[in-house]
């Protein structure tokens, strides 16, 4: 059972442009989300998360959009650049009736943005 | 500088072995994470442990061990009664109960 989707398994996107990486979930109980970069042979790197109780957060040429009704996320990285090139996993997680995280993370099957010179 | 230690970066065993990978981090974070990826997959939770002395399987913990002694220390054992263990491991810490976690390099583990 899949709780995490990306459904997108690679994205190619000319540098300057923005590129839009999608993710789904299914489980009503996740309320906040990460994104996560992964270079090959690497550890993945924290990029930015959001909180349910926001629908958008920015951090410089990334931006995560949440639609919570929709159970959709998307991640906006405007200008794309070369070095963008990586693997893209998102995140989810939930919290416990006492307002903190369980601290697990369940994720997608990641996305490998190119970003073409 | 304060990170996350796998080792080793390779690892190769015969098929039978059990085989231990090591995660060491210097975070001074109480909960660390055992994670595995295989191509085309996401990441999936082994085992975790949100402070010493404790620990909890994840969603593919059949075929491993883990043990937590030391803060900062959370070794993994993946036993011969793993059926397919060659993959890349990844091992990740946070803060007790906060979302975002901080990963090592990663060990790929190949079982010839």
């Amino acid at each position: 059972d899949q709780q995490v989707k990306q459904n997108s398994p690679s994205l190619s996107v000319q540098e300057g442009r923005i590129s839009i990486l999608n993710c789904d979930y299914t489980n009503s109980m996740f309320d906040y989300f990460l994104w996560y970069k992964k270079y090959p042979a690497e550890g993945p790197t924290f990029l930015i998360s959001i909180s349910s109780i926001k629908d958008k957060n920015e951090d410089g040429r990334f931006t995560v959009f949440l639609n919570k009704s929709a159970k959709h996320l998307s991640l906006h990285i405007v200008p794309s650049q070369p070095g963008d090139s990586a693997v893209y996993f998102c995140a989810a997680s939930g919290m416990n009736a006492g307002g903190t995280s369980y601290g697990k993370l369940t994720f997608g099957q990641g996305t490998i943005l190119t970003v073409h010179p | 500088d304060g990170g996350i230690t796998q080792s080793p970066k390779y690892l190769f065993r015969k098929e039978g072995q059990n085989v231990t990978l090591s995660c060491e981090q210097n975070l001074n974070h109480d909960a660390m994470y055992w994670y595995r990826q295989d191509p085309g997959q996401g990441l999936r939770l082994i085992y975790y442990s949100q402070i010493v002395n404790d620990f909890q399987k994840g969603d593919i913990a059949e075929g491993y061990s883990v043990s937590r002694e030391k803060k900062e220390s959370f070794p993994l054992t993946v036993t011969s009664a793993q059926k397919n263990p060659t993959a890349f491991y990844l091992c990740a810490s946070s803060i007790f109960l906060h979302n975002e976690q901080f990963f090592g390099p990663g060990t790929r583990l190949t079982v010839l």
